[in-house]
């Protein structure tokens, strides 16, 4: 059973933060990996995805993965309240066309002004 | 920005009862998704869909359950007898495979709910 772990918080930091987020997955062979933020009510919304092994920046998100310890992360900097929300890890096990995303539980952020 | 929609924002059905979840993908897109969320629990993975076949599909896709493309820009998802387990938000997505990448976009979804 492939599995995707996140610690559920909530996580809360002071806004002008860096705030840090992890997700372990079970799988060693998985193939590519995917931050994405969900507010309440409301869908999925893309941050950022990472394949190889180090860090990957996308302006004041990144994310860090390390497949020999099956773990990724998702680092934000200057937290702003706008941020609050869940953010989801998944995990494409075989990185082939059309094949399943597979979802943590979320770790919910709260950022507070 | 291209996006994926979805119709109806909200479906109240009786049990028993089909319902048809609609969505069109961004237009240059070839892999389409159907995802479930149930109200306080993950987004689990249903089926995915590819040249008019299904490429893969979970557990929870079972016989009650088919996708179809009927014409050039809808995705349909239906279930044929519902239950009130079925009751989730139901998100569509869609890709663009480029060699290496699988990033999926999502719709705003459908909130279906059972009596």
């Amino acid at each position: 059973q492939k599995e995707v772990e996140q610690n559920s918080g909530p996580l809360s930091v002071p806004e002008g933060a860096i705030a840090s987020l992890n997700c372990t997955y079970s799988d060693r062979g998985s193939q590519s990996f995917f931050w994405y933020r969900q507010y309440s009510g409301k869908s999925p919304e893309l941050i950022m995805f990472i394949y190889s092994n180090g860090d990957k920046e996308d302006g004041r998100f990144t994310a860090q993965l390390n497949k020999a310890s099956q773990y990724v992360s998702l680092l934000i900097r200057d937290s702003q309240p706008s941020d609050s929300a869940t953010y989801l890890c998944a995990v494409n096990f075989l990185n082939q066309a059309g094949t399943a995303l597979i979802f943590g539980k979320g770790t919910t952020l709260s950022v507070s002004s | 920005e291209p996006e994926v929609t979805q119709t109806p924002s909200h479906q109240v059905t009786q049990m028993g009862q089909e319902v048809i979840l609609r969505c069109v993908p961004i237009s240059n897109h070839l892999y389409f998704y159907w995802y479930r969320q149930i109200l306080g629990q993950k987004v689990e993975f249903l089926v995915s869909f590819y040249n008019n076949e299904i490429s893969e599909k979970s557990e929870i896709f079972d016989d009650q359950f088919s996708v179809e493309r009927p014409d050039g820009s809808n995705f349909t998802l239906k279930i044929r007898s519902t239950k009130l387990e079925d009751s989730a938000m139901y998100f569509c997505a869609s890709s663009f495979w480029s060699g290496g990448d699988n990033e999926q976009f999502f719709g705003p979804g459908t909130r279906l709910t059972v009596l």
